[in-house]
């Protein structure tokens, strides 16, 4: 059974540029959450997805947009990027986004902004 | 507002010693907390958690933590280091569909 799946596992981009990152979530999950790790922190969050809409949102600016598709699958799209991006970006799925029932990460797309 | 606090960002043990990771929340109302391990270039892996009932609550790889809400501590404990511990622990707790992560703890284990 296959847990989380992101991609691509690394990328550079150049700032100023546009960015996706994608992710599969669990079998049996439809709902996926993303979160922003910069180096030697902990992990913030950005937003969460739900019945392919936007259903809560961290402090992120709205550069920071995402999508769900009808296969649960998720988007995030950053714009403009700024230095200050890089990080590793953390997809983690769930069932209707309850905690108890058990969230699952995947192993995150680092992305690195010169 | 959520917060988690890890006290010690470095914390090193000797192989078999105890291993004692310590986090403290802040909360209106007792949450749900989650201890997560993260291995170099890896994603985070749920240890354990606890929502309701039994306030000692165990983990795998023998780790536990017990909830305290006395003192709104939630700390992780491992009776016995192994090498293969050596990681980045983080502390987090669970409202309102996210989780709020505390800025984490690198354990070293000396061989």
């Amino acid at each position: 059974d296959a847990g989380v799946t992101q991609s691509p596992t690394h990328l550079i981009k150049t700032r100023g540029q546009q960015v996706t990152l994608r992710c599969s979530p669990k079998s049996g999950h439809d709902t996926v959450s993303w979160y922003q790790q910069a180096l030697g922190q902990g992990p913030q969050f950005i937003f969460q997805y739900y019945e392919e809409e936007e259903r809560q949102r961290g402090n992120f600016p709205d550069r920071f947009s995402g999508h769900q598709f009808p296969n649960y699958s998720s988007e995030l799209n950053v714009n403009a990027l700024l230095l200050g991006d890089s990080a590793l970006y953390l997809c983690a799925s769930s069932y209707q986004g309850v905690a108890n029932y058990g969230y699952t990460f995947g192993s995150g797309t680092r992305l690195t902004v010169v | 507002a959520q917060s988690v606090t890890q006290l010690g960002s470095h914390v090193s043990v000797s192989e078999g010693a105890l291993v004692l990771l310590r986090c403290n929340y802040s909360s209106s109302v007792p949450p749900y907390l989650f201890w997560y391990v993260q291995y170099p270039n890896q994603g985070l892996q749920l240890l354990l958690k606890y929502t309701t009932g039994a306030t000692l609550v165990k983990g795998i790889n023998g780790f536990e933590a017990e909830f305290k809400k006395s003192e709104t501590s939630f700390h992780l404990t491992k009776p016995s280091a192994h090498m293969s511990d050596a990681a980045e622990y983080f502390c987090a707790v669970n409202r309102g569909n996210q989780f709020y992560f505390g800025t984490g703890t690198s354990l070293t284990v000396i061989p």
